[in-house]
């Protein structure tokens, strides 16, 4: 099965900060990486597909990059909106993998 | 308006069964490929199964195959899961999604399976 390790668990942000999220696959998953985004109490939200794709509606902020096995998630100008859990998810392969998550909040 | 509406959650003994249905709506059903994905409380998400718009693919987590079926039924619109030998550890939201992993960019709302003594 193909590892996802996400970091960082944790990460606080002042307003308009930009801020990364990691996630390393254990093996090469070809850019079959997506991020969400989970509120409190919701369901989560497509963020990125294909590693940079940007889904329609988000907000041009936000922006994924990597190849390979490393992959990241920036959030360009931190928004009080932008307060919640985030996780990575490899489609390379099944059984499909999640990251174990970033707990994103306002400083 | 895409729409996913889960049912069939609640409170069921370890060993027990129970069937989960995801009602879709807003889209052509039969075009997509159905997804179920889980969150235990307070915990993060796992992925637990995937069918394909004909049913002619099929793939389970190791933590729920031989227990769980995914199925579905184009005419009716409906997603489900069968789960059987339920154990403390299956207590999640489960949640429905549309599309080709990894790019779920429908989700339900969750229905909860909460499986106790």
């Amino acid at each position: 099965d193909i590892q996802m390790t996400q970091s960082p668990a944790s990460l606080s942000a002042s307003l308009g900060e930009t801020i990364s999220i990691e996630c390393r696959a254990s093996e090469d998953i070809y850019s079959n990486l997506a991020w969400y985004q989970q509120k409190s109490g919701k369901s989560p939200q497509l963020l990125i597909y294909a590693a940079n794709r940007l889904q329609d509606g988000v907000p041009s902020r936000f922006s994924g990059s990597g190849s390979g096995t490393q992959y990241s998630l920036k959030i360009s100008g931190m928004q009080p909106e932008d307060e919640g859990d985030y996780f990575c998810l490899q489609g390379s392969k099944f059984p499909l993998t999640f990251g174990s998550g970033t707990k994103l909040e306002i400083k | 308006e895409v729409q996913l509406v889960e049912s069939g959650g609640g409170l069921v003994q370890p060993g027990r069964s129970l069937k989960l249905s995801c009602l879709a709506s807003g889209f052509t059903f039969s075009n997509y490929g159905m997804n179920w994905i889980r969150q235990a409380p307070g915990k993060g998400l796992e992925w637990v199964a995937s069918i394909s718009s004909s049913s002619s693919y099929i793939y389970y987590a190791d933590t729920v195959k031989g227990r769980f079926t995914i199925s579905r039924d184009n005419a009716k619109n409906t997603l489900y899961l069968q789960m059987t030998s339920l154990r403390s550890e299956d207590t999640a939201l489960y949640y429905c999604a549309r599309s080709i992993p990894p790019r779920f960019a429908y989700w339900g709302q969750g229905t909860l399976v909460t499986v106790s003594s």
